[in-house]
């Protein structure tokens, strides 16, 4: 089972920042939180990730809870080309990654 | 920029058929890995590997087969199609290590088996 809870999907208005939300109550002390997106028919792609302190890259912002129990991707002005799955995942042992369902995103014109 | 390539597209494959897909990656990531991908059911890792000729089972492994000879090819192999192996199929690499490596996705090969 994935270790995440995300919305299944969400409306977000083109220009206005888009919040996706992600629950992560039982994350380890050393496991950190990606979050990678999948556009229509193409494969998945990697945005940004964290362990304890904010992050901020071109593509976005992540803001993690003091507790890491939670955490919400910022796309801080959202275009048409933001629609797609929006995957929010905590890293396990190694490497395996494992991907939840995710949050539609849908930028509305 | 990292390049993960698959070897089809599309791909129509008959029952029973013995199916190869390929997958390179060009920036010597030690890591590869193969998923599936299926309406409502998300991505579900079938295997990965952390080195030439070493391969781990993933959530889902029954019916498939790998083949890591060379750092940048990892193999998918199923010996034996089904109907119920229809589906998109993703390719993805990253660096060796601890932390945050990324995994980086090729474009998928959407199977379809008759």
């Amino acid at each position: 089972d994935a270790k995440t809870t995300q919305p299944t999907s969400m409306d977000c208005a083109e220009g206005r920042a888009a919040n996706l939300p992600c629950n992560h109550s039982t994350i380890s002390g050393n496991e950190y939180v990606y979050w990678y997106r999948q556009i229509h028919s193409q494969g998945p792609q990697y945005i940004i990730h964290g362990l304890k302190n904010n992050e901020t890259n071109e593509m976005a912002s992540l803001i993690i809870t003091e507790d890491r129990k939670s955490s919400t991707l910022i796309l801080p002005h959202a275009t048409l080309r933001d629609t797609a799955v929006y995957y929010c995942i905590v890293r396990e042992r190694d490497d395996k990654i494992i991907f939840g369902k995710g949050t539609r995103l849908h930028i509305l014109p | 920029d990292v390049k993960v390539t698959q070897s089809s597209r599309y791909l129509v494959k008959r029952t029973g058929e013995k199916v190869f897909l390929e997958c390179v990656q060009d920036m010597d990531h030690e890591n590869m890995f193969w998923y599936r991908q299926d309406p409502g059911l998300g991505l579900r890792l079938i295997y990965f590997s952390y080195d030439v000729k070493m391969k781990e089972k993933g959530d889902i492994p029954e019916g498939y087969s790998v083949s890591r000879e060379k750092k940048e090819r990892f193999s998918l192999i199923l010996e034996s199609a089904s109907t119920n192996q229809t589906s998109m199929y993703l390719c993805a690499s990253s660096f060796a290590g601890t932390g945050y490596n990324e995994q980086f996705f090729g474009p998928g090969t959407r199977l379809t088996v008759l």
